[in-house]
């Protein structure tokens, strides 16, 4: 079974420019997450799909990132503009819809490492 | 609101060793789930263990145990036998269930653990 896909690998950018990363998750994953993991901390959600609606969007930078998941597959991040405190990991996961299950596990993708300069 | 604490940044044991990581939370959920994923340096998000919060033992899966003290809010990792390949950084997080069908993560800070020849 392939497990979560994300594109780059790694991004540099200079800070104000644009950027997008690419999630493709696990076939048969209702849900999707968009994490955040700045260097030294845990991961922080910023965004949580159900098929293509949002489930959970309240730590999302609505100012200035942006995500979609428009036929239910795969999901792309935006940041425009980026700032120098975007620097960071973005992780994807994705679960089942299996609401019966209390351990209904996230599988990660490898992430994409940003750096802003 | 949910937190989790992991007091330990980082930890040197030798090979062969059980090792301990410690884990305390906090939330008001009355029902919630606790799991443990392990982040090699190559960035992905690896679970190990999963205990509920109204499981009545304490959750083991091969070489991982979950040590679980419900009254003193805190959910330890135990690894028996390590190896170098449990060279990592390891995180415990959390899920309430009393808004069923968000299922956001919140993370530790993790412990960053090596594995001594």
């Amino acid at each position: 079974e392939a497990g979560v896909a994300q594109s780059p690998r790694y991004k540099i950018i200079e800070k104000r420019q644009s950027v997008a990363f690419w999630c493709n998750p696990i076939s048969g994953h209702a849900t999707l997450y968009w994490y955040q993991q700045i260097l030294g901390q845990g991961p922080k959600l910023l965004i949580q799909f159900q098929n293509n609606g949002v489930v959970d969007d309240s730590q999302l930078p609505k100012d200035r990132f942006s995500a979609e998941r428009l036929k239910g597959v795969d999901s792309t991040l935006k940041i425009q503009p980026a700032k120098l405190e975007d620097s960071a990991v973005y992780l994807c996961a994705s679960s089942l819809d299996l609401r019966e299950r209390r351990d209904n596990e996230q599988f990660f993708g490898p992430g994409t490492r940003l750096t802003v300069l | 609101a949910q937190k989790i604490t992991q007091t330990q940044p980082g930890m040197f044991v030798q090979e062969k060793e059980a090792v301990t990581l410690d884990c305390t939370y906090d939330t008001s959920d009355p029902s919630y789930g606790l799991f443990w994923y392990k982040q090699p340096s190559s960035g992905e998000m690896i679970f190990l263990i999963y205990q509920g919060s109204y499981d009545q033992q304490n959750a083991t899966e091969g070489r991982y145990s979950l040590n679980f003290q419900k009254a003193r809010k805190s959910a330890n990792l135990v690894i028996s036998a390590s190896q170098l390949g449990d060279s990592a950084m390891y995180f415990c997080a959390m899920r309430g269930d009393s808004n069923f069908g968000n299922e956001k993560l919140t993370f530790g800070t993790g412990t960053r653990l090596t594995i001594i020849p």
